[in-house]
């Protein structure tokens, strides 16, 4: 399978420890994007990359959030100093330059526990 | 900005039973529209996508949904469900070609009864 993956699955941590997520995207794809989806909710954007280049990030939840993609290829999502209310399936999604319309492909997401 | 809205937060239907999810976008602009399902353990799926042109469009699985304009709306389409298209269906829009941000609504629970 070549989709879009996601490391860890589920995570637990306690609260105010910091915790890192990867997301590996479909290969070739030149963007990446991070989603994050409570309970009950659809997902809600939260960054983009094209390439290595963080093109909007004004949709981070706080300072404590950070997302790195260093070589254009995988992706990293940070959270600092986590609080209970960070508690979350995190998603990753990936899509080809935009040449038109641009269909995004999720991966199966990384569940934040903060206890 | 943009918002979408599904109708019906939880749907429960027989086998054979057809069905319609209701999605209506707020954006004037041009928008592509799409549905995701996400099947229980699962990660999001496309299963239609709208970008122009018929604006009945057709799916997998036998899904289809129809973009009206004038309404603002994207209603999602199957004429018999079955037990396996028990999931989670999400309507989503962005702003046309090139858009980096897809907008979801809450989503539309859908349990079918064999």
């Amino acid at each position: 399978d070549t989709g879009v993956s996601q490391d860890p699955r589920h995570k637990i941590t306690k609260r105010g420890q910091n915790v890192t997520f990867r997301c590996d995207p479909i290969s070739e794809h030149n963007r990446l994007y991070w989603y994050r989806q409570t309970l009950g909710q659809g997902p809600e954007f939260l960054t983009y990359f094209q390439n290595e280049a963080q093109l909007e990030k004004s949709r981070l939840l706080s300072d404590r959030f950070s997302a790195e993609r260093p070589k254009g290829s995988f992706s990293t999502l940070e959270i600092q100093r986590t609080e209970q209310g960070d508690s979350a399936m995190y998603l990753c999604a990936s899509s080809p330059a935009p040449r038109g319309a641009n269909t995004i492909y999720f991966g199966e997401g990384s569940w934040l526990t903060v206890v | 900005a943009q918002s979408v809205s599904q109708h019906n937060h939880h749907v429960i239907l027989s086998e054979a039973a057809s069905l319609e999810l209701g999605c209506n976008y707020s954006y004037g602009g041009t928008v592509n529209l799409f549905w995701y399902v996400q099947y229980p353990g699962q990660h999001l799926q496309l299963l239609l996508k709208y970008f122009s042109g018929d604006p009945l469009v057709k799916g997998i699985k036998g899904f289809e949904a129809e973009f009206i304009k004038s309404k603002f709306s994207f209603n999602l389409r199957k004429p018999s469900v079955q037990w396996s298209d028990t999931a989670e269906y999400f309507c989503a829009v962005n702003n046309g070609a090139g858009s980096y941000q897809l907008t979801f609504g809450k989503g539309t629970k859908l349990s079918v009864i064999p």
